[in-house]
């Protein structure tokens, strides 16, 4: 069964450091979204992109974020500089048509520690 | 008061009991639902989800969903070790774009004891 995936598993980064967290989304989905989660909360949605371009975005998602997807099957989530309290959990997820009812489907995540 | 409530737990069964997980929510907006397990260190891996009022069965799991007293449930049957996890539920608007955020319950933490 195809699957989101995403690399690296575990990031180490220091505070004030820029990272790229990868993604890899079912091939023929054409919504994808990026979620954290800080250890022992909820999940919480950051920001959504269809089309090539942001549809909504969380006040989470502030100017430190972006996303791109530079080719047909990479989307990234980049933090520009790095805070302690980014530390997390980030999930990626991709979805298939507009309906509604069409569910996500999640990757297992990049464990991002920032020291 | 919080979007989506539910309860953390954690919850303890013996294996073969009938297991029941609920979450309420307050946002009468919400069009879809939707059941989540996540085991250790993954990913939110889908179980169920619904868009109306009822009933939902898929072997041994049972979506429930009442619009009216925004309240949602899962149930269980049979509960195996295995599906010790913690369970999320989920809820979505539709976005403008044609996308579907999702908003996520705390999770309840399961354990199926032998």
């Amino acid at each position: 069964e195809p699957e989101v995936t995403q690399t690296p598993s575990h990031q180490v980064t220091q505070m004030g450091q820029e990272v790229i967290l990868r993604c890899v989304p079912i091939s023929n989905h054409l919504y994808f979204y990026w979620y954290r989660q800080i250890l022992g909360q909820k999940v919480e949605f950051l920001v959504s992109f269809y089309n090539n371009e942001i549809s909504e975005k969380s006040e989470i998602f502030d100017d430190q974020f972006s996303v791109e997807r530079p080719d047909g099957s990479n989307f990234t989530l980049k933090i520009r500089s790095t805070k302690l309290e980014d530390s997390a959990m980030y999930f990626c997820a991709s979805k298939t048509g507009a309906r509604g009812n069409q569910p996500q489907h999640f990757g297992d995540g990049t464990r991002l520690s920032i020291l | 008061q919080k979007e989506v409530e539910q309860d953390p737990g954690p919850l303890s069964v013996p294996e073969g009991a009938i297991v029941s997980l609920n979450c309420t929510y307050s946002n009468s907006a919400f069009q879809y639902f939707m059941w989540y397990r996540q085991y250790s260190r993954k990913g939110p891996e889908l179980l169920m989800y619904t868009y109306s009022s009822g009933n939902k069965e898929d072997g041994r799991f049972t979506a429930q969903v009442d619009k009216s007293s925004k309240y949602i449930s899962l149930f269980i049957r049979d509960s195996q070790p295995s599906d010790s996890a913690t369970y999320l539920c989920a809820m979505s608007l539709i976005l403008t774009g044609g996308g579907n955020k999702l908003t996520f319950g705390t999770g309840t933490q399961l354990k199926v004891e032998l």
